[in-house]
């Protein structure tokens, strides 16, 4: 079937750390990936993308690498800041299906301390 | 560009009561997705409209809920008998035809059963 698996958290760092949140996947066609992030009291905010093996998406200091022979697409900044706390869920889609319904891990909660 | 409202923000109701979530999506947007987070788990989809057509309703859970989209505009969710396992976050999406990677998603809608 069709699933993501990422890193549990909460995640605690100080401002200017590095940042990892891994993320692995399982489908059953060639999916897109995607990294959503979630800020306090509002909705779900696309972060960035990649369609094809090979890509990087990257958005805001964030990067994230497309691993097919990994089956991963972790998502990394070299210095956060405290305007990055938030939740970041990792997903996919299988555009082929046509339904293009994303299929989401469970979140990771990110909170940067001064 | 206004984008993807959701009404309530939160909802608190009694086991048994009935209870009607509703979605407006980015105008122009003929496909509209609905999610659904229960605490601490992954982000999991519900459905899909086309237009006012049901396109994919695999992920609904049981005939308690019933989803519509007279109209092709704003769509309706509809939990009737509320049960305490519906509490969560209900998401609603939206996307253009033919842009197949980005889903605008709106704030949510957290509902408590109790």
């Amino acid at each position: 079937g069709n699933s993501v698996t990422q890193m549990e958290g909460p995640v605690t760092l100080s401002e200017e750390a590095f940042l990892t949140i891994n993320c692995t996947y399982t489908a059953t066609g060639y999916p897109s990936l995607f990294w959503y992030v979630q800020y306090p009291g509002e909705g779900l905010q696309l972060l960035l993308k990649a369609t094809k093996a090979d890509d990087k998406g990257s958005n805001k200091g964030f990067e994230a690498t497309y691993r097919k022979e990994t089956t991963s697409f972790h998502l990394e900044k070299g210095s956060v800041q405290v305007s990055d706390s938030a939740v970041y869920f990792c997903a996919l889609s299988l555009v082929q299906t046509g339904a293009n319904n994303l299929f989401f891990g469970t979140g990771t909660r990110l909170t940067v301390i001064p | 560009e206004a984008g993807v409202t959701q009404f309530p923000s939160h909802s608190v109701i009694e086991k048994g009561q009935t209870v009607t979530l509703r979605c407006d999506p980015i105008s122009g947007h003929d496909n509209l997705y609905w999610y659904r987070r229960v605490m601490g788990k992954e982000i999991k989809f519900l459905l899909h409209f086309v237009k006012e057509s049901k396109q994919d309703e695999s992920g609904m859970p049981n005939n308690r809920f019933l989803a519509e989209r007279t109209g092709g505009t704003y769509s309706t969710l509809k939990v009737q008998p509320a049960e305490l396992e519906d509490s969560g976050v209900y998401f609603c999406a939206s996307r253009r035809e033919g842009s197949y990677n980005e889903q605008f998603f709106g704030p949510g809608t957290r509902l408590t059963v109790l």
